[in-house]
């Protein structure tokens, strides 16, 4: 069945510190993919999306690239803030009115 | 403000009884889900509602119940069936029709005392 993998953390930086959380999908036809933020003790939010290949969602100063060809998504995030520190979740969408799967979430931790 | 509120945002129940988590939205959105979160498992996928009147089992349906009477409600209950109901429940939704976003609540935490 369809999935995502995220890189298992936690991720520890110094602010301003270049960010990568590498993400992973095994799904059937074009999905579309999400990166959701969860800060603490809230529910999640959409970081960015793409819905197509080769398509680059941004917002805030994050990135990320649907590679088809790897079948990626990896966030990225070249100055991160202390404000940047929560869960970061990937998810896919294999097809519109269907439910969005999760990855496990990457726990980032950024001090000043 | 247009959004989802559920409730209560904690609840503790003792082993053996029912318990029923609010979910309401005024995004006028057709979709609503309820997820599960775990520490390490991320979220799980409980039901699902595409319309009113209609609902789906998630990937952990097993102990769990919903309705859809109206298109703004969807609430959870949590039934002494659950083996290990002690999670984080988050409520969203979104469009029917939509590869977009899905909009969430700030959680209900439950605690099975």
């Amino acid at each position: 069945g369809d999935s995502v993998t995220q890189m298992e953390g936690p991720v520890t930086l110094s602010e301003e510190a270049f960010l990568t959380i590498n993400c992973t999908y095994t799904a059937t036809g074009y999905p579309s993919l999400f990166w959701y933020v969860q800060y603490p003790g809230e529910g999640l939010q959409l970081l960015l999306k793409a819905t197509k290949a080769d398509d680059k969602g941004s917002n805030k100063g994050f990135e990320a690239t649907y590679r088809k060809e790897t079948t990626s998504f990896h966030l990225e995030k070249g100055s991160v803030q202390v404000s940047d520190s929560a869960v970061y979740f990937c998810a896919l969408r294999r097809q519109a009115g269907t439910a969005l799967i999760f990855g496990k979430g990457t726990t980032l931790s950024v001090s000043s | 403000d247009g959004g989802i509120t559920q409730s209560p945002k904690y609840l503790f129940r003792k082993e053996g009884q029912n318990v029923t988590l609010s979910c309401e939205q005024n995004l006028n959105h057709d979709a609503m889900y309820w997820y599960r979160q775990d520490p390490g498992q991320g979220l799980r996928l409980i039901y699902y509602s595409q319309i009113v009147n209609d609902f789906q089992k998630g990937d952990i349906a097993e102990g769990y119940s919903v309705s859809r009477e109206k298109k703004e409600s969807f609430p959870l209950t949590v039934t002494s069936a659950q083996k290990n109901p002690t999670a984080f429940y988050l409520c969203a939704s979104g469009p029917r029709e939509n590869t977009g976003e899905l909009f969430f609540g700030e959680g209900s935490r439950l605690t099975v005392l």
